[in-house]
């Protein structure tokens, strides 16, 4: 069965300080790895997209890796904002398949908080 | 920059009431889709539309249609609504293509009592 595993389920962290958020998926045949932000209320944004050759990704103070042996990836964020409090979602994207339609599993998504 | 609206940010109904929830994406996309959002859940497919007057269902159409008329509008009917259909609705749209990004809209938060 395709699923995609976030940890831990929520985060809070003072800002300034840095974080690692997991996401660990069993998706196959494997075509592309998204994390998104969710802002509260809002619609998930995309942050970075990495496909089966790339290890590393970054986006401002955003970082992805991804380990497709593994089957593991991370987002790092650097010196957090508050502006950074959202939910962060990872969706892994089914190859193989031709034509439109459901080719992304989600994660659950890890809340976090930055306080000051 | 993609815009991708939904007609309403919050919703209440009552059970038995038909519900239209309406999407309008300006990229001239050729999908679109409804999910739900619940707690612990993550995000879930109802349906999707790949051109204009074509569906599929998702993993959990059940209770749920869809209508689409014109290419950039995508509309989900709840044609009774039930109190575990509260939750928050998500549409998406996309260029044809399994590696492009979904650009969601804002979100309804339907809630039914």
């Amino acid at each position: 069965k395709n699923q995609v595993e976030q940890s831990p389920q929520s985060l809070i962290i003072l800002e300034g300080k840095n974080c690692t958020l997991q996401c660990n998926y069993t998706v196959s045949p494997f075509s592309n790895l998204r994390w998104y932000k969710q802002d509260t209320g809002r619609g998930p944004v995309s942050l970075t997209i990495m496909t089966f050759s790339e290890n590393t990704k970054s986006n401002g103070r955003y970082t992805a890796t991804l380990d497709a042996d593994t089957k593991q990836s991370s987002l790092h964020i650097t010196a957090s904002q508050l502006s950074d409090s959202a939910s962060y979602i990872c969706v892994v994207t089914i190859g193989g398949l031709t034509g439109g339609g459901n080719k992304l599993t989600f994660g659950t998504g890890t809340q976090l908080k930055v306080e000051l | 920059d993609v815009k991708v609206t939904q007609s309403s940010r919050y919703l209440v109904k009552r059970t038995g009431e038909k519900v239209f929830l309406e999407c309008v994406q300006d990229m001239d996309h050729e999908n679109m889709f409804w999910y739900r959002q619940d707690p612990g859940l993550g995000l879930r497919l109802i349906y999707f539309s790949y051109d204009v007057k074509m569906k599929e269902k998702g993993d959990i159409p059940e209770g749920y249609s869809v209508s689409r008329e014109k290419k950039e509008r995508f509309s989900l009917i709840l044609e009774s609504a039930s109190t575990n259909q509260t939750s928050m609705y998500l549409c998406a749209s996309s260029i044809s293509g399994i590696s492009y990004e979904q650009y969601f809209g804002p979100g309804t938060r339907l809630t039914v009592t």
